[in-house]
C-alpha cells in the first residue's frame, strides 16, 4: 500500500520559471509532511515542512501547499535555478509511527 | 560539524558474507534510523533507536540487526548477505521523532551483493 504517492517520476523546467512538484496521500493521520532534496551520491537534505494544521508554508523561493480535502500537497519553487536540479521526496511523519513514509521521488531538471 | 557519517561509502559482498555498516552522529540526537533505498523507490525504514540501549524494528527488518551502545553510534549488521539486500543504505538522526525536527541523513553506503 503506497501511502505517499509522487506520480511524476520526472519534471523539466526552464530556468526562472516555476517548478511544481506534487504529492498525494491516502492516510489522513499525520503530523507533518516534509520535502527532502537529494543530489546524486549524497543523502537527502531537509527542504521544508508543513504541519497538518496549516495549508501553506513559505521559505524563500520554496512554498508548500496542503489541501487536506483532496489529500494533496505541492511544492512550488519560484524562480527555478539550475542548482535546484535534484530528486525531491515527499515524506509523511506521525500517525503514531517513528518512521518517515517516503514517496518514490520526482527528478527535477532545471534547464538553463 | 560533521553531522551523520557513514562508512564505508561502497562495498561489494558475496552471497552469505556478513558485514557491518557504520553510522555515527555528533549532534547528540537521541533518535537514529536506518533506511534502505532501492532503485526508483522511496526510502524504507529498517530499524530505529530512541536512545542508547533501545532499538526497534521498522518496515523491512528481516536480514538485519542493530545495536545502540552509545548515543553517537548505530551500526547495522548484515549476517548472511543475499542479493535482495543490494541497495543504498542511509542512516539518519533527529532530536525527537516529530516532523518539525527533521531527520538528518548521512551520504549513504552503496552495497552490492553478488
Amino acid at each position: 500500500d503506497q501511502q505517499v504517492k509522487q506520480n511524476s517520476p520526472s519534471l523539466r523546467v526552464q530556468e526562472g520559471r516555476i517548478s511544481i512538484l506534487n504529492c498525494d496521500y491516502t492516510n489522513s493521520m499525520f503530523d507533518y509532511f516534509l520535502w527532502y532534496k537529494k543530489y546524486p551520491a549524497e543523502g537527502p537534505t531537509f527542504l521544508i515542512s508543513i504541519s497538518s494544521i496549516k495549508d501553506k508554508n513559505e521559505d524563500g523561493r520554496f512554498t508548500v501547499f496542503l489541501n487536506k480535502s483532496a489529500k494533496h500537497l505541492s511544492l512550488h519553487i519560484v524562480p527555478s535555478q539550475p542548482g535546484d536540479s535534484a530528486v525531491y521526496f515527499c515524506a509523511r511523519s506521525g500517525a503514531g509511527s517513528y518512521q518517515l513514509t517516503f514517496g518514490k521521488g520526482t527528478k527535477l531538471s532545471v534547464i538553463p | 560539524n560533521a553531522g551523520v557519517t557513514q562508512t564505508p561509502k561502497f562495498r561489494i559482498l558475496k552471497i552469505g558474507q556478513s558485514m557491518t555498516l557504520q553510522c555515527t552522529q555528533d549532534m547528540n540526537h537521541n533518535y537514529m534510523y536506518w533506511y534502505r533505498q532501492d532503485p526508483g523507490m522511496g526510502l524504507k525504514l529498517i530499524y530505529y533507536s530512541v536512545g542508547a540501549g533501545i532499538t526497534d524494528k521498522g518496515e523491512v527488518p528481516n536480514g538485519y540487526n542493530v545495536s545502540r551502545s552509545t548515543t553517537e553510534d548505530f551500526p547495522l549488521r548484515l549476517e548472511l548477505a543475499a542479493p535482495s539486500q543490494t541497495s543504498v543504505y542511509f542512516c539518519a538522526s533527529s532530536p525527537t521523532p516529530r516532523g518539525n525536527q527533521p531527520q538528518h541523513f548521512g551520504d549513504g553506503t552503496r552495497l552490492s551483493i553478488l
